[in-house]
């Protein structure tokens, strides 16, 4: 089955480390992003990407990196500049313009 | 810019009540709208997309929702609630510009069934 899968589910580090949340997609989608969630703020766009090699930050980018080596694959690193880390961050994929997002089922970060 | 408002954020039916989530959109062109469902520690499910088609979108689950351009809503509604209705839901609007999708999400509505 096609589908996005985020990895691992759950992660927890100490602060100051960085860290790197895994998603691929077997959809054959062009873009992906990554959102972070948090208690009642809804979704906030971190990073997208339309194109293998380019990538555009979204509303909250600082403290957040991306690579897009691979049209599969968009890892978000979380870096020791992220004053908030702790989130439950979800990435997504789309094929086309108006098409829904897919969703993986999401990766939650704790830093203590 | 594109917004998005979700009037209230708690949401309780009894279960075989009527379910209405709101949602009010801010867009400067014909927008794409979604809706979509998230059960505890898992990622968003699509219950239904408005496209420019119809104005009343039919999606999974029984819920239904209703473009209105002059109210600038796309409320959400289930006639008869069940206890599996019981999640958050997302309210989300696109212009569809730069290419692809950019959803900006509403702030979500946490939706209690009671027997």
């Amino acid at each position: 089955d096609g589908g996005i899968t985020q990895s691992p589910k759950y992660l927890f580090r100490k602060e100051g480390q960085n860290v790197t949340l895994s998603c691929e997609q077997n959809l054959n989608h062009d873009a992906m992003y990554w959102y972070r969630q948090d208690p009642g703020q809804g979704l906030r766009l971190i990073y997208y990407s339309q194109i293998v090699n380019d990538f555009q930050k979204g509303d909250i980018a600082e403290g957040y990196s991306v690579s897009r080596e691979k049209k599969e694959s968009f890892p978000l690193t979380v870096t020791s500049a992220q004053k908030n880390p702790t989130a439950f961050y979800l990435c997504a994929s789309t094929g086309a313009r108006g098409s829904p997002l897919h969703f993986g089922n999401g990766t939650r970060l704790t830093v203590t | 810019a594109q917004s998005v408002t979700q009037l209230g954020s708690h949401v309780s039916v009894s279960e075989g009540a009527l379910v209405l989530l709101r949602c009010n959109y801010s867009s400067s062109v014909p927008p794409y709208l979604f809706w979509y469902v998230q059960y505890p520690n898992q990622g968003l499910q699509l219950l239904l997309k408005y496209t420019s088609a119809a104005t009343l979108v039919k999606g999974i689950n029984g819920f239904e929702a209703e473009f209105k351009k002059s109210e600038t809503s796309f409320h959400l509604t289930k006639p008869s609630a069940h206890m599996s209705d019981a999640a958050e839901y997302f309210c989300a609007v696109s212009d569809g510009s730069g290419g692809y999708n950019k959803l900006i999400f509403g702030a979500g509505t946490r939706l209690a069934v009671h027997p």
